[in-house]
């Protein structure tokens, strides 16, 4: 297995550009998140899904989209990129969202500049 | 609501020295509790869990006990070493509520 795997793992934009993020897993997850890391606010949850075409706000969801159209892929787009964007991004996939066995799996990341 | 307190780094130590890091909880039940690790330039890696009270999880030398009592789940190791070096993060999960991380600790050992 490749666990999760995420693209590209560095990115510079321009501000008012877009992209997306790549985010896949091959665990047969339902559950699959995006966070950013960002220093002195450890982990914060973007958006979420708990299963194909089912998605739903994290904690800070403002200017970022998400699609699950797949269990195996959970992209994340920026529609326009913010110097606030700049971040590290991580995807992370698990059995389930909640309760005693929430082990989530972690990709490993990508780090975002936006100037 | 549900949150995780960790005690603020950087944590610096030299090598075959204890670790302690601290790490609170508020949640009402019985979450279950988690300590991730990141190592430089890599995502988060399960270290180890307890999903009960007074339950022990170790891995690698590490250990924490799930006290209910005082709401804590503190992260210890006996002697650390320079390959410990990496970021750790608390975390609590519970029924209706994803998981939700502290803010991380970082460790840093030298020879």
């Amino acid at each position: 297995n490749a666990g999760v795997t995420q693209t590209p793992k560095f990115q510079v934009l321009k501000t008012g550009q877009s992209m997306t993020l790549q985010c896949a897993q091959d665990m047969n997850h339902e559950y699959m998140s995006w966070y950013r890391q960002d220093p002195g606010m450890g982990l914060r949850l973007i958006h979420y899904s708990v299963g194909a075409g089912i998605t739903d706000q994290g904690e800070v969801p403002n200017g970022y989209n998400v699609s699950r159209s797949t269990t195996e892929d959970f992209p994340l787009r920026l529609l326009s990129a913010a110097p606030s964007q700049t971040s590290v991004y991580f995807c992370a996939s698990s059995y389930q969202r909640t309760g005693k066995n929430n082990e989530q799996f972690f990709g490993p990341g990508t780090r975002l500049t936006v100037l | 609501g549900n949150s995780v307190t960790q005690m603020e780094g950087p944590v610096t130590l030299s090598e075959e020295a204890f670790l302690t890091i601290n790490c609170t909880y508020t949640a009402t039940g019985y979450p279950s509790l988690f300590w991730y690790v990141q190592y430089p330039g890599e995502g988060l890696q399960l270290l180890l869990k307890a999903t009960k009270a007074d339950d022990k999880g170790s891995n690698k030398g590490f250990e924490a006990t799930y006290r209910k009592e005082t709401t804590s789940f503190h992260l210890e190791k006996g002697s650390v070493q320079v390959s410990d070096s990496a970021v750790y993060f608390c975390a609590l999960s519970q029924a209706g509520t994803a998981l939700i991380f502290g803010k991380g600790t970082t460790l840093s050992v030298s020879s």
